[in-house]
């Protein structure tokens, strides 16, 4: 049981490139997130996914995509990569127990992404 | 909108100290709040948790945190640090399926 998994750790992309994140999670979670953590901003959501198919603008969402075609997939996008967005990127995700009980979330390692 | 403030950006404490971190949050609805904790390099493990009961929840690794509904405040404390007590915390709300919303985190470092 991985839990969530982040790909790739460590990226460094020129101004202008696109990449994508992925994560994965074995533990059949319906939701998923994705926050950037900068120093002394704490982390910030920037799109979720409440299922497979289906996907939300989080508080900082201008630059990124994100699909879940997958439920067990959440991909974040850069289109063209900007000095701005260097940053380290969590994923995280949790179950859905309804609204009597906030399920924990769960976090992948981090991938460290510097643009320059 | 919630949010949540963190009064201590950086604390620096000796070996068997007490700690005490300070966390205020704003939030409308029905209130669920935690504690997570950064080791150095690492991911956000979470610490401790308070949904509803108790105001005065226990997590792991001594650490514990009290619930002041009056105050908006969840205070985490530890009675005596370690050195591997060095890491950065976050307090943390949320209610929906939108997340968490964060405080920008205390750097907690401790001095052998």
């Amino acid at each position: 049981n991985a839990g969530v998994t982040q790909t790739p750790k460590f990226r460094v992309l020129k101004t202008g490139q696109s990449m994508t994140l992925l994560c994965a999670q074995d533990m059949n979670h319906e939701y998923m997130y994705w926050y950037r953590q900068d120093p002394g901003m704490g982390l910030r959501l920037i799109h979720y996914s409440v299922g497979e198919g289906t996907t939300a603008k989080g508080e900082v969402p201008d630059g990124y995509n994100v699909s879940r075609l997958k439920k067990q997939n959440f991909l974040l996008g850069l289109e063209s990569a900007a000095p701005s967005q260097t940053s380290v990127y969590f994923c995280a995700s949790r179950n859905n127990l309804g609204t009597a009980y906030y399920a924990e979330a769960f976090f992948g390692q981090g991938t460290r992404l510097t643009v320059v | 909108a919630q949010s949540v403030s963190q009064h201590n950006h950086h604390v620096i404490l000796s070996e068997a100290a007490s700690l005490e971190l300070g966390c205020n949050y704003s939030y409308g609805g029905t209130v669920n709040l935690f504690w997570y904790v950064q080791y150095p390099g690492q991911h956000l493990q979470l610490l401790l948790k308070y949904f509803s009961g108790d105001p005065l929840v226990k997590g792991i690794k001594g650490f514990e945190a009290e619930f002041i509904k009056s105050k908006f405040s969840f205070n985490l404390r530890k009675p005596s640090v370690q050195w591997s007590d060095t890491a950065e915390y976050f307090c943390a709300v949320g209610g929906g399926a939108d997340g968490l919303t964060f405080g920008k985190g205390t750097h907690l470092i401790i001095q052998p």
